[in-house]
């Protein structure tokens, strides 16, 4: 069964950096995007962007600009999610989800999503 | 970019009541690419609706979409206790922009 399993919980000071990644299972890593979305407490979901496991093309939304790297390891079938800079409205919980696949359409939704890892930015 | 607003913020039913929760566009959604997630406390979200009206696997057709262009409506004919949840529309392009949610609280 398809599964993406993320990193544990982070607590960061304000101006560091946090990496969190997501393995994926039960298919072929590379046949699929993954995207990023985060939650702050409370709140709504927002999403971050989106990489191509199987040739490291990303995208990710304005906001983030500059701030997110997005990157993957095909050999372990994981993904990364950097996030610098870090702020104390950075404090949120950090959603890997399964895309579209590679060669099909792009336009498709999130089917599978990770567990979320909780980042804590604090002083 | 495309911004969504769902309506009302908080609806406030009984089980067995319909639901009907909406989503509005800033600008038309291409392809009617446009899909609703449920969201319940401490979980991830779960795709209910795709392409505004095709449910997804597994989900009970008591669930509904419809719409197009900037207009979308998500239906639940009779709230079942396990319906009471967070539900977020997003419309899935090269961007992703989610809806700011609507939760549907036991009254």
């Amino acid at each position: 069964q398809v599964q993406l399993v993320q990193s544990g919980a982070e607590v960061k000071k304000p101006g560091a950096s946090v990496k969190v990644s997501c393995q994926a299972s039960g298919y072929t890593f590379t046949d699929y995007y993954v995207h990023w979305v985060r939650q702050a407490p409370g709140q709504g979901l927002e999403w971050m962007g989106w990489l191509n496991p199987n040739n490291g093309d990303r995208k990710n939304a304005q906001k983030f600009q500059g701030r997110v790297t997005l990157t993957r390891d095909t050999s372990i079938s994981t993904a990364y999610m950097e996030l610098s800079m870090l702020k104390s409205d950075d404090t949120a919980v950090y959603f890997c989800a399964r895309g579209s696949g590679t060669s099909a359409s792009f336009n498709r939704p999130h089917d599978y999503w990770g567990q979320g890892t909780l980042v804590t930015v604090s002083s | 970019e495309i911004v969504l607003t769902q309506s009302p913020g908080t609806l406030s039913l009984s089980p067995g009541e319909g639901a009907t929760l909406s989503c509005r566009a800033s600008q038309s959604v291409s392809g009617n690419y446009l899909a609703w997630y449920q969201q319940k406390p401490g979980q991830a979200p779960r795709l209910l609706i795709y392409g505004a009206s095709n449910r997804a696997t597994g989900i009970p057709d008591r669930f509904s979409g419809s719409g197009s262009g900037t207009d979308f409506t998500l239906t639940i004919s009779r709230l079942e206790p396990e319906d009471f949840a967070v539900y977020y529309c997003q419309h899935y392009d090269t961007t992703r922009p989610f809806g700011q949610g609507t939760k549907v609280e036991i009254k």
